[in-house]
């Protein structure tokens, strides 16, 4: 059974450019959920979709943005990069996101901002 | 607000020692807790799961205890191996219906030969 694939798995771009990174859940998931990890801030929960509806969000700014298509891989946008948003892309995915289930992660996408 | 603490922050052992690493977390009302595993620039791989209910779980080496009411778990890692060496990281779920998860900073374990 496949695992959790993010693409890509690097990224550099330049300030004020916008990125998206994509993140394929393990099949029969339908939970997705996305994380940056920085050295200084650890690992932030930014959103989590469920049957292509955001359940819910953490506290980052309007810059960053998701979607969950129908076949519940997603996608997370940032737009306007800051040299602030170099980190470590996390996403996981569960079967449901409720209680009783297991978050698996991707390998992260690193995204570099010049 | 939830706030995850992990201590040590790092911890250096020789091969063939039994090892504690611990969990403290701030709000006990958590749904359950998970242990992962994070290999320099890679992703997180799933070590243990425990429900709020539960006290603990078991997996080969591993064995992780949860105390709720005392907003504590440990991670028990049984003869290590220097194929341990990692940073291990709990996370606590805050929220019953998705993957709202607070990790705690890690601890970097190293298992010298």
């Amino acid at each position: 059974k496949a695992g959790v694939t993010q693409t890509p798995r690097y990224l550099i771009k330049t300030r004020g450019q916008q990125v998206t990174l994509s993140c394929s859940p393990i099949s029969g998931h339908r939970s997705v959920s996305w994380y940056q990890q920085t050295p200084g801030q650890g690992l932030q929960f930014l959103f989590e979709y469920f049957s292509e509806t955001q359940r819910n969000k953490g506290n980052f700014p309007g810059r960053f943005s998701g979607r969950q298509f129908s076949n519940s891989r997603s996608e997370m946008n940032v737009s306007t990069l800051e040299l602030g948003d170099s980190a470590l892309y996390l996403c996981a995915s569960s079967w449901t996101g409720g209680l009783n289930t297991e978050a698996f992660f991707g390998q992260g996408t690193r995204l570099t901002v010049v | 607000k939830q706030e995850v603490t992990q201590i040590p922050a790092a911890l250096s052992v020789p091969e063939g020692e039994n090892l504690v690493l611990n969990c403290s977390f701030t709000d006990s009302a958590i749904y359950n807790l998970q242990w992962f595993r994070q290999d320099p620039g890679k992703g997180l791989t799933s070590l243990l799961l425990i429900q709020s209910s539960q006290r603990e779980q078991t997996s080969g080496r591993l064995n992780a205890s949860l105390d709720k009411s005392s907003g504590r778990s440990t991670l028990y890692i049984a003869a290590s191996q220097p194929g341990d060496s990692a940073t291990y990281l709990c996370a606590v779920r805050i929220t019953w219906n998705n993957n709202d998860m607070r990790f705690g900073a890690g601890t970097r374990l190293t298992v010298k030969p």
